[in-house]
């Protein structure tokens, strides 16, 4: 069964902190991404990436950067959090374009409380 | 610009009760069409998904859904929903690439 670990299930920070989220997927899969959850919004797409070192904007990148060293690794970086940024953050991931295309499978979430 | 609608913020229903829940995308291209449920304090899981053939798809726990290419279209139904179905659906839409469009979510509650 594949397995999508998020590193922290609950964070609070501070206005203006750097923010690491980390997200760790254990079935080599190529495409990882990463979500905000909020209520009356439902999921709207920050990043993804689709191979080591290559990433994509989504929806509502400003404010985060993405970084993929390795296949099964993919962090979003909060460069000076802000309270708009308080959400829920959930990581994804799929194998890569192949037919047919593959469901994507999530992690537990990120509850990030910025004060 | 793509996107995805769920008509229905909230619904509640008592146990019984057919469900039908609304999806329609923007796009007339090929699509890849799924639905995820998100059970109170549990991580996203997939329920069905569509890629090619039988426009009616069969998923987990009595769910399927149409896919109706004229009405950009593919609701998910049930005939007779359980207090365990309780929960928070999204209809996702593959447009092009890897990048899925989720819809806004509709937040199912079930009367016991």
């Amino acid at each position: 069964d594949v397995k999508v670990t998020q590193s922290s299930r609950y964070l609070v920070k501070r206005t203006g902190e750097k923010v690491f989220l980390e997200c760790v997927q254990d079935m080599d899969h190529e495409n990882m991404f990463w979500y905000r959850q909020d209520p009356g919004l439902g999921l709207r797409l920050i990043y993804f990436s689709y191979d080591v070192k290559m990433k994509e904007k989504g929806d509502i990148p400003e404010g985060y950067s993405v970084s993929r060293e390795k296949k099964e690794r993919f962090s979003l970086i909060l460069e000076s959090a802000s309270t708009n940024q308080t959400s829920m953050y959930l990581c994804a991931s799929s194998l890569g374009q192949v037919a047919p295309i593959r469901p994507q499978h999530f992690g537990d979430g990120t509850r990030l409380s910025i004060l | 610009a793509q996107s995805v609608s769920q008509h229905n913020h909230h619904v509640i229903l008592s146990e019984a009760a057919s469900l039908e829940l609304g999806c329609n995308y923007s796009y007339g291209g090929t699509v890849n069409l799924f639905w995820y449920v998100q059970y109170p304090g549990q991580h996203l899981q997939l329920l069905l998904k569509y890629f090619s053939g039988d426009p009616l798809v069969k998923g987990i726990k009595g769910f399927e859904a149409e896919f109706i290419k004229s009405k950009f279209s593919f609701n998910l139904r049930k005939p007779s929903v359980q207090w365990s179905d309780t929960a928070e659906y999204f209809c996702a839409v593959r447009f092009w690439g890897d990048k899925i469009i989720f819809g806004k979510g509709t937040r199912l509650h079930i009367l016991p």
